[in-house]
């Protein structure tokens, strides 16, 4: 089955620099990847998220890239701030039953 | 506003006393899903439905049960709930599988056995 690393599981960056974030996953039939973010007792929200048809989608500060060949996907966060502390998360749409296999997150601190 | 709503917020349950988390959406999606989180870790999927059909996840325990009486209400009924229920129980839709796949979550209910 379908199995997803995400890297690193804590990162502290200072406000205003770039925080890029790694997932990588083992099926390569996989055409969905969403990345979530999680503030503290919330739920998950999607923040971004690609399709294999493209390389790179952006959403102002946010842009994810997917390397299909190398089966990896990144989040990258330009120009930090303190609200972009969070747990995000990426995953994976298994191909075969369309369920999401989460990555285990990424505590992101933003410190001023 | 709103999208999916789960009540209540926080639940505080005895030990082995039966309990329901209830979960709306104004989506009119098909999907609607439930994933057990707890502290530091990924949602783990308990079971979702499809429309009318229900998918029971291979590990999920038989503790835990599920009901979805219309398109807009689903209910997680846990029948004795034991100390390791502990947890943030999310509910989740999505309007379809295999296409147009993006969840939406709500806030969660918080668990706490007693």
């Amino acid at each position: 089955g379908e199995n997803v690393e995400q890297h690193p599981s804590t990162l502290s960056v200072q406000e205003g620099d770039s925080a890029v974030i790694k997932c990588t996953y083992s099926d390569s039939a996989s055409n969905y990847f969403p990345w979530y973010k999680q503030e503290l007792g919330k739920g998950p929200q999607l923040i971004i998220d690609i399709r294999s048809n493209v390389g790179e989608k952006k959403d102002q500060r946010i842009a994810v890239t997917l390397n299909k060949t190398a089966k990896h996907f990144s989040l990258h966060i330009t120009e930090t701030q303190p609200e972009d502390s969070a747990v995000y998360f990426c995953a994976v749409e298994s191909p075969s039953n369309y369920q999401l296999i989460w990555g285990a997150g990424t505590k992101l601190i933003i410190k001023p | 506003d709103a999208m999916v709503i789960q009540n209540p917020r926080y639940q505080v349950t005895q030990f082995g006393k039966p309990v329901t988390l209830s979960c709306s959406q104004t989506l009119n999606h098909n999907v609607m899903y439930w994933y057990q989180q707890k502290s530091s870790q990924a949602p783990k999927l308990l079971f979702h439905y499809y429309d009318k059909d229900f998918n029971n996840e291979a590990d999920t325990p038989d503790n835990f049960q599920s009901r979805r009486p219309n398109t807009s209400f689903c209910f997680l009924d846990i029948r004795s709930p034991g100390l390791g229920d502990a947890a943030m129980y999310l509910c989740a839709t999505s309007r379809d599988k295999g296409v147009n796949t993006e969840a939406f979550f709500g806030q969660g209910t918080r668990l706490t056995v007693v």
